[in-house]
């Protein structure tokens, strides 16, 4: 079945650092991946996403490139900022369960913590 | 506001009442989703209704009851809970069809505590 695999943490930097969380997935077909955040006492919300392979998703700073060779989704952020401070889950949409609605698969999720 | 919106936010309830959750959405979506997310642990999907039809329920104890009347409600009912159903309850909704790859919007979730 389907499954993705992300960098365990939790993930602690200083404020305007580089962020990478990695992200790997498997799947039959072709999914779409999406990163979603949790920020703390809050649902999930959709981060960004890419649908092919070599789409780059961005929203907010966040970047990520579909790679179908490495079947990988990193996540990027150049400068990090405390309000950054979350919890991160990348994730894909397969049909190949043959579902008209597409099954979404989450990876554990990576806690982010940002100090100033 | 995500389009998709949960109430209560937070429930606090003995383990001899009976609660319900209530979900709605607004965003034309057909698919709609009920998960569990317990400290420290996966997020837990627990049941699926396509179409206002249930078409997953992985192994949900029967104390929690859902229903969907139409495409744009859901209902979690909740009866003799125990301590270890505290979480925070997420409900998520979709499209189907050729727009799958929009992904899951979900609600800020019910925090629910069990005492």
């Amino acid at each position: 079945g389907d499954s993705v695999t992300q960098m365990e943490g939790p993930v602690t930097l200083s404020e305007e650092a580089c962020l990478t969380i990695n992200c790997t997935y498997t799947a039959t077909g072709y999914p779409s991946l999406f990163w979603y955040v949790q920020y703390p006492g809050e649902g999930l919300q959709l981060l960004l996403k890419a649908t092919k392979a070599d789409d780059k998703g961005s929203n907010k700073g966040f970047e990520a490139t579909y790679r179908k060779e490495t079947t990988s989704f990193h996540l990027e952020k150049g400068s990090v900022q405390v309000s950054d401070s979350a919890v991160y889950f990348c994730a894909l949409i397969s049909n190949a369960g043959g579902t008209s609605y597409g099954k979404l698969t989450f990876g554990q999720g990576t806690i982010l913590t940002v100090h100033p | 506001e995500t389009g998709v919106t949960q109430t209560p936010r937070h429930l606090v309830m003995g383990m001899t009442n009976k609660k319900s959750l209530k979900c709605e959405q607004h965003l034309g979506h057909n698919a709609m989703y009920w998960y569990k997310q317990s400290a420290k642990k996966p997020l837990e999907l627990m049941f699926v209704y396509n179409f206002k039809e249930q078409t997953e329920n992985n192994s949900v104890p029967s104390r929690f009851s859902p229903e969907c009347p139409n495409s744009s409600h859901l209902f979690l009912h909740l009866h003799t809970l125990q301590p270890e159903d505290s979480a925070l309850y997420l409900c998520a909704s979709s499209p189907t069809g050729g727009r799958i790859n929009y992904g899951y919007t979900f609600g800020s979730g019910t925090r629910l505590t069990v005492v």
